[in-house]
């Protein structure tokens, strides 16, 4: 199965600051296929990053995504309170249909 | 609007059974695919596999192969998962998604498992 590893497992930034995170494959994804979720605690995730760039509805600006093949990276540019929460990548590219372990973003 | 609206909290003994739903509403049940995913207590997300909504037939996940069973009720736009036997370690909360084309899409508010004596 492909494993997704995420990077950092915990990290925390101040207001304004630029942030990125990253989540490597253990076998080449598709970047049709690799996508970032948010979650923030006592909700269920919601699809925040589609297709390694694209961002979904109500999506603040502020967030990127890109990548290919085995590397991949969620950046916000400008960090703000709203986006503190845990993000996971997951791959929809061959089953099993994984999930990395989660960056979990904290305010400094 | 498209939503997913799952049953609620269950609370079990181990060796029981626990049938958990998810009603679809606001679009066609049968053109999407249904995801099930698992998150224990303070841990990450698990995919347990999906069921084709057009055809019933559910695809899992090796970990989730045996005690575990997705089914349908298409007239109801409902998706169900069924854990037979249950264990300790099947404490969860469990999440039913669809899937959009590439991605999972749309989630439910999640149930939650508890197993105990």
């Amino acid at each position: 199965q492909i494993v997704l590893t995420q990077s950092p497992a915990i990290m925390s930034a101040s207001l304004g600051e630029r942030v990125t995170m990253t989540c490597t494959a253990s076998s080449s994804v598709s970047s049709s296929y690799l996508h970032w979720y948010q979650q923030k605690p006592g909700s269920s995730p919601k699809l925040w990053i589609y297709s390694t760039s694209n961002l979904a509805s109500g999506v603040p600006a502020r967030f990127s995504g890109s990548g290919s093949g085995t590397s991949y990276s969620l950046t916000i540019s400008s960090m703000e309170a709203e986006d503190a929460a845990t993000y996971y990548c997951h791959q929809y590219h061959r089953s099993p249909f994984t999930f990395g372990s989660g960056t979990k973003l904290e305010i400094k | 609007q498209i939503q997913l609206v799952q049953s609620g909290p269950e609370l079990k003994k181990p060796g029981e059974t626990v049938k958990i739903s998810c009603k679809a509403s606001g679009y066609t049940f049968t053109n999407y695919g249904m995801n099930w995913v698992k998150q224990a207590p303070g841990k990450g997300l698990k995919w347990m596999g999906w069921i084709n909504t057009n055809t019933g037939e559910p695809t899992y996940a090796e970990e989730f192969k045996g005690r575990f069973a997705f089914s349908l009720e298409t007239s109801a736009s409902t998706a169900y998962l069924q854990i037979n036997n249950l264990k300790n370690e099947d404490t969860a909360t469990y999440f039913c998604a669809r899937y959009g084309g590439y991605y999972l899409d749309y989630w439910g508010q999640g149930t939650t498992l508890t197993v105990s004596s």
